[in-house]
Formats: structure tokens, sequence, C-alpha cells
């Protein structure tokens, strides 16, 4: 069966400094992966998705990036955090252009 | 842009009130539309989905939803709400591996 793992599951980082979270797929080869940003009242914010190897999509112009460097691995990144940055990150996968979308458990990044 | 559009933020509803949560997608090309709820404290999970085929489509605990083409969209119904239905539902649509989500609605049952 696929599972997707995502971590650290909370971090807290002082502004200016970088960030990096990770995201794996085990299970399932060539999927379409997504970080999205989910806060109060706004739903999730679709920020990047990846449909291969180094092939990203930005959905939403801002202070991160992401980075697809294996088939299976997702990376989310910032070179310098801004407080506005604070929110919850979910990494999730899909299959094909018909997909629903599978997600890990979060990561919580708070920006102080 | 690509959107998808839920106009009801919080719903309170009482037990056995029938339930419809709205949701419109902007995307004109061929969409395959989701409901996702996500309980207090869990992960989203899959209600239902839509690809093809017969719009009304049946999902998990009593779930619902019909899609109308011709007014984009893809309402959640529930003939009798519980109190375990708390939680904030997500419409969502798909098209060419991209996954968009609507801002979601608070649903909110008094016992």
């Amino acid at each position: 069966s696929q599972t997707i793992h995502q971590w650290p599951a909370t971090l807290v980082q002082p502004v200016g400094s970088p960030l990096s979270l990770e995201c794996t797929v085990e299970g399932t080869s060539n999927p379409n992966l997504y970080w999205y940003r989910q806060a109060a009242g706004r739903g999730l914010q679709l920020l990047f998705y990846s449909v291969g190897i180094g092939q990203i999509s930005s959905e939403v112009p801002q202070n991160l990036s992401a980075s697809r460097p294996q088939d299976r691995q997702f990376i989310l990144s910032s070179k310098k955090l801004l407080l506005s940055d604070s929110g919850f990150y979910l990494c999730a996968w899909g299959r094909g252009t018909q997909t629903e979308a599978f997600f890990g458990q979060g990561t919580r990044l708070t920006v102080v | 842009a690509q959107s998808v559009s839920q106009h009801n933020h919080h719903v309170i509803l009482s037990e056995a009130a029938s339930l419809e949560l709205g949701c419109n997608y902007s995307y004109g090309g061929t969409v395959n539309l989701f409901w996702y709820v996500q309980y207090p404290g869990q992960h989203l999970q899959l209600l239902l989905k839509y690809f093809s085929g017969d719009p009304l489509v049946k999902g998990i605990k009593g779930f619902e939803a019909e899609f109308i083409k011709s007014k984009f969209s893809f309402n959640l119904r529930k003939p009798s709400v519980q109190w375990s239905d708390t939680a904030e539902y997500f419409c969502s649509y798909s098209s060419a591996s991209k996954i968009i989500f609507g801002s979601g609605t608070r649903l909110s049952i008094r016992p």
C-alpha cells in the first residue's frame, strides 16, 4: 500500500532563517506531488505541484520554492523565512490526471 | 484563473436536519470533482468523487453530491445530519494533474 511521510510535524523558526520541509511517498512510482498551505477560512491553497522529477509548477508567487530531486521526494524550501510564512503545510500525492489527493500528516510552521 | 468557491463558510444545523453545501468551480474544461471531510484533529479524507457518468454520486456516511455541468456546481447533500458530522468540508477538483480546493465550510451540528 502507498504511504506518505512528511516531517517534521512541528517547527519553530526565527525570521530570516532557511526552511526545508521534506515529503516522501512509498509504494507507488511517478506520483504527482503537491504542497498546500492550510489556513483557517482559506481552505487549502495550492503552492506547488510536480508531475515528474525536476518538474515544478508554482501556483502562488511567494517566498517559497519547491524541488523534486527524486521520483518520490518533494521538498519545500525558503532561503529566508518571513512571519507571514507561518502556517500549516500539507504534502499530498496523486495518480495521473484523474486523481484525488492523499495527504501527509502536515507540518505546523511557526516563524518567530 | 481556476478556482473553487464554497459560499457557506459556517453552517449550523440541528440533528436530523437536511444538509446542502454549495460548491462552484470556474474551469470550463474536463474536471474531476471531489468532496473531502476533515474531522476535528484529523486528516482530510475523501467523502465522494465524480469522474463521469451518473451526475448523482453517492459517498460514504450517507453523503451524496450532484454534478450540474450547466451551473458549474457540485453541491454536497445529506438528508439527515448527525452530531458526528461536525467537521469541515472541502470541495475540490482536479484537471490535468492540478488539484484545487475551496476555502471549506465548517459544519456545526447542535445535538
